[in-house]
Protein backbone atom coordinates (compact mmCIF):
# COMPACT_ATOMS: atom_id res chain seq x y z
CA UNK A 1 0.00 0.00 0.00
CA UNK A 2 1.55 3.76 -1.06
CA UNK A 3 1.17 6.50 0.85
CA UNK A 4 0.19 10.18 -0.44
CA UNK A 5 3.40 11.40 -2.98
CA UNK A 6 3.66 14.93 -3.31
CA UNK A 7 5.76 16.37 -6.28
CA UNK A 8 7.90 18.78 -6.32
CA UNK A 9 9.10 18.74 -2.60
CA UNK A 10 10.29 22.61 -2.87
CA UNK A 11 9.56 25.33 -5.42
CA UNK A 12 10.66 28.98 -5.93
CA UNK A 13 8.45 30.86 -7.67
CA UNK A 14 8.17 35.03 -9.27
CA UNK A 15 5.44 36.96 -7.82
CA UNK A 16 3.12 36.91 -10.81
CA UNK A 17 4.04 33.59 -12.31
CA UNK A 18 1.38 30.18 -12.20
CA UNK A 19 2.64 26.77 -10.04
CA UNK A 20 1.13 23.79 -10.27
CA UNK A 21 1.87 21.28 -7.49
CA UNK A 22 0.88 17.41 -7.97
CA UNK A 23 -0.41 14.80 -5.47
CA UNK A 24 -1.03 10.84 -5.69
CA UNK A 25 -3.24 9.47 -3.59
CA UNK A 26 -3.09 6.44 -1.29
CA UNK A 27 -4.02 3.17 -2.62
CA UNK A 28 -7.71 2.98 -2.41
CA UNK A 29 -8.32 6.66 -1.42
CA UNK A 30 -11.36 8.35 -3.38
CA UNK A 31 -11.31 11.96 -2.07
CA UNK A 32 -8.38 14.23 -2.05
CA UNK A 33 -8.01 17.88 -0.17
CA UNK A 34 -5.40 20.26 -0.17
CA UNK A 35 -4.08 22.34 2.87
CA UNK A 36 -2.20 25.81 2.95
CA UNK A 37 0.61 25.86 6.54
CA UNK A 38 2.08 28.65 6.73
CA UNK A 39 5.66 28.74 9.23
CA UNK A 40 4.12 28.03 12.67
CA UNK A 41 0.26 27.26 11.48
CA UNK A 42 -2.05 24.89 11.52
CA UNK A 43 -3.20 23.64 8.04
CA UNK A 44 -5.82 25.63 6.14
CA UNK A 45 -8.53 24.26 4.12
CA UNK A 46 -7.89 25.03 0.43
CA UNK A 47 -10.47 22.68 -0.97
CA UNK A 48 -11.68 18.69 -1.62
CA UNK A 49 -12.13 16.80 -4.62
CA UNK A 50 -14.72 13.76 -4.63
CA UNK A 51 -15.17 11.54 -8.46
CA UNK A 52 -13.17 14.62 -10.37
CA UNK A 53 -15.37 17.22 -8.68
CA UNK A 54 -14.74 20.12 -6.57
CA UNK A 55 -17.24 19.18 -3.39
CA UNK A 56 -15.58 21.61 -0.93
CA UNK A 57 -13.67 24.92 -0.45
CA UNK A 58 -12.31 26.77 2.15
CA UNK A 59 -11.55 30.25 2.25
CA UNK A 60 -8.92 31.05 -0.74
CA UNK A 61 -9.88 33.16 -3.80
CA UNK A 62 -10.76 31.50 -7.32
CA UNK A 63 -6.77 31.85 -8.17
CA UNK A 64 -6.60 28.55 -6.58
CA UNK A 65 -8.03 25.74 -8.75
CA UNK A 66 -7.53 21.88 -9.17
CA UNK A 67 -8.37 19.13 -10.46
CA UNK A 68 -8.96 15.32 -9.86
CA UNK A 69 -8.07 12.61 -12.37
CA UNK A 70 -9.69 9.14 -12.96
CA UNK A 71 -6.93 7.53 -10.84
CA UNK A 72 -7.55 10.31 -8.26
CA UNK A 73 -4.69 11.93 -8.12
CA UNK A 74 -4.81 15.30 -8.01
CA UNK A 75 -3.78 19.08 -8.86
CA UNK A 76 -3.45 22.19 -7.47
CA UNK A 77 -3.00 25.65 -9.39
CA UNK A 78 -2.09 28.68 -7.90
CA UNK A 79 -2.24 31.46 -10.43
CA UNK A 80 -0.82 35.19 -10.22
CA UNK A 81 1.48 34.40 -7.29
CA UNK A 82 1.81 36.70 -4.06
CA UNK A 83 4.53 36.67 -1.77
CA UNK A 84 1.73 35.72 0.97
CA UNK A 85 1.58 31.77 -1.04
CA UNK A 86 4.90 31.35 0.36
CA UNK A 87 3.93 28.16 2.36
CA UNK A 88 4.08 24.19 2.78
CA UNK A 89 1.34 22.79 0.76
CA UNK A 90 -0.40 19.55 1.80
CA UNK A 91 -1.85 17.06 -0.05
CA UNK A 92 -4.50 14.89 1.68
CA UNK A 93 -6.77 11.53 0.40
CA UNK A 94 -9.40 9.84 2.46
CA UNK A 95 -11.93 7.59 1.46
CA UNK A 96 -15.56 8.97 2.44
CA UNK A 97 -13.50 11.77 4.36
CA UNK A 98 -12.23 9.38 7.07
CA UNK A 99 -8.59 8.36 7.96
CA UNK A 100 -6.83 11.67 6.24
CA UNK A 101 -3.63 10.87 5.04
CA UNK A 102 -1.07 13.46 4.19
CA UNK A 103 1.91 13.68 1.89
CA UNK A 104 5.21 15.04 3.07
CA UNK A 105 3.90 18.64 1.05
CA UNK A 106 5.76 21.01 -1.61
CA UNK A 107 7.53 23.44 0.47
CA UNK A 108 6.57 26.80 -2.36
CA UNK A 109 8.28 29.98 -1.85
CA UNK A 110 7.08 33.24 -3.73
CA UNK A 111 10.22 35.80 -4.06
CA UNK B 1 -18.17 28.82 14.25
CA UNK B 2 -15.55 26.31 12.70
CA UNK B 3 -13.02 27.57 15.05
CA UNK B 4 -10.74 24.53 17.11
CA UNK B 5 -9.00 26.24 19.52
CA UNK B 6 -5.63 24.54 21.19
CA UNK B 7 -3.79 24.93 23.96
CA UNK B 8 -0.99 24.99 25.31
CA UNK B 9 0.47 26.17 22.44
CA UNK B 10 4.18 25.14 23.94
CA UNK B 11 5.01 22.21 25.90
CA UNK B 12 8.11 20.66 28.25
CA UNK B 13 7.81 17.39 29.68
CA UNK B 14 10.44 14.84 31.30
CA UNK B 15 10.73 11.48 29.98
CA UNK B 16 7.87 9.31 30.93
CA UNK B 17 5.64 11.67 31.85
CA UNK B 18 1.98 12.44 30.38
CA UNK B 19 1.90 15.22 28.23
CA UNK B 20 -1.62 16.62 27.50
CA UNK B 21 -3.02 19.11 24.93
CA UNK B 22 -6.64 19.99 25.05
CA UNK B 23 -8.75 21.63 21.93
CA UNK B 24 -12.44 22.66 22.16
CA UNK B 25 -14.76 23.67 19.62
CA UNK B 26 -17.92 25.57 18.94
CA UNK B 27 -19.86 24.02 16.37
CA UNK B 28 -22.00 20.99 17.25
CA UNK B 29 -21.79 19.41 13.54
CA UNK B 30 -18.13 18.39 14.05
CA UNK B 31 -18.79 14.71 13.61
CA UNK B 32 -14.76 13.29 13.35
CA UNK B 33 -12.36 14.35 15.82
CA UNK B 34 -8.55 13.24 14.86
CA UNK B 35 -5.05 14.15 16.36
CA UNK B 36 -2.03 14.47 14.14
CA UNK B 37 2.06 14.55 14.76
CA UNK B 38 4.23 16.47 12.80
CA UNK B 39 7.86 16.41 12.62
CA UNK B 40 9.83 19.22 11.05
CA UNK B 41 9.76 19.10 7.28
CA UNK B 42 7.54 16.49 6.88
CA UNK B 43 3.38 16.23 6.28
CA UNK B 44 1.38 15.63 9.67
CA UNK B 45 0.77 11.80 10.15
CA UNK B 46 -2.64 10.61 11.69
CA UNK B 47 -2.42 8.95 15.48
CA UNK B 48 -5.43 8.38 16.48
CA UNK B 49 -8.93 9.62 15.59
CA UNK B 50 -12.28 9.70 17.86
CA UNK B 51 -16.22 9.92 17.22
CA UNK B 52 -18.41 12.14 19.21
CA UNK B 53 -20.27 8.82 20.53
CA UNK B 54 -17.58 7.56 22.39
CA UNK B 55 -16.02 9.60 25.86
CA UNK B 56 -12.45 7.23 25.09
CA UNK B 57 -10.20 5.49 22.28
CA UNK B 58 -6.96 4.59 23.70
CA UNK B 59 -4.40 3.29 20.47
CA UNK B 60 -0.77 2.08 22.06
CA UNK B 61 0.40 5.10 24.15
CA UNK B 62 -2.02 7.66 22.87
CA UNK B 63 -5.15 8.29 24.40
CA UNK B 64 -7.97 10.74 23.30
CA UNK B 65 -10.63 11.60 25.87
CA UNK B 66 -13.86 13.31 24.51
CA UNK B 67 -16.21 15.61 26.66
CA UNK B 68 -19.52 15.89 24.57
CA UNK B 69 -21.38 18.09 26.58
CA UNK B 70 -18.47 20.60 27.10
CA UNK B 71 -17.44 20.72 23.57
CA UNK B 72 -13.69 19.67 24.60
CA UNK B 73 -10.84 16.84 23.69
CA UNK B 74 -7.69 16.35 24.65
CA UNK B 75 -5.01 13.78 23.86
CA UNK B 76 -2.91 11.72 26.27
CA UNK B 77 0.63 10.62 25.56
CA UNK B 78 1.65 7.88 28.25
CA UNK B 79 5.23 6.81 28.64
CA UNK B 80 6.42 9.73 26.62
CA UNK B 81 9.68 10.00 24.65
CA UNK B 82 12.24 11.98 23.56
CA UNK B 83 11.42 10.78 19.83
CA UNK B 84 7.67 12.02 20.53
CA UNK B 85 9.02 15.63 20.55
CA UNK B 86 7.05 17.19 17.71
CA UNK B 87 4.62 19.10 16.86
CA UNK B 88 0.58 18.13 17.81
CA UNK B 89 -2.21 19.50 16.04
CA UNK B 90 -6.17 18.74 16.96
CA UNK B 91 -8.60 18.19 13.98
CA UNK B 92 -12.38 18.48 13.64
CA UNK B 93 -14.62 17.56 10.43
CA UNK B 94 -18.02 18.87 10.15
CA UNK B 95 -20.37 15.67 9.00
CA UNK B 96 -20.59 15.16 5.48
CA UNK B 97 -16.74 15.50 4.89
CA UNK B 98 -16.90 17.82 2.31
CA UNK B 99 -15.27 20.87 4.18
CA UNK B 100 -12.11 18.87 5.23
CA UNK B 101 -10.18 19.16 8.39
CA UNK B 102 -10.53 21.97 10.60
CA UNK B 103 -7.14 22.24 12.51
CA UNK B 104 -5.84 23.44 15.52
CA UNK B 105 -2.94 26.08 15.99
CA UNK B 106 -0.57 23.38 17.30
CA UNK B 107 1.16 22.42 20.26
CA UNK B 108 4.83 22.59 20.28
CA UNK B 109 5.83 18.83 22.49
CA UNK B 110 9.26 18.91 23.82
CA UNK B 111 10.43 15.71 25.55
CA UNK B 112 13.64 15.85 27.92
CA UNK B 113 15.32 12.93 28.22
Amino acid sequence: ETGVTQSPTHLIKTRGQQVTLRCSSQSGHNTVSWYQQALGQGPQFIFQYYREEENGRGNFPPRFSGLQFPNYSSELNVNALELDDSALYLCASSLAGIGYTFGSGTRLTVV
Amino acid sequence: QQQVKQSPQSLIVQKGGIPIINCAYENTAFDYFPWYQQFPGKGPALLIAIRPDVSEKKEGRFTISFNKSAKQFSLHIMDSQPGDSATYFCAARLWGGADGLTFGKGTHLIIQP
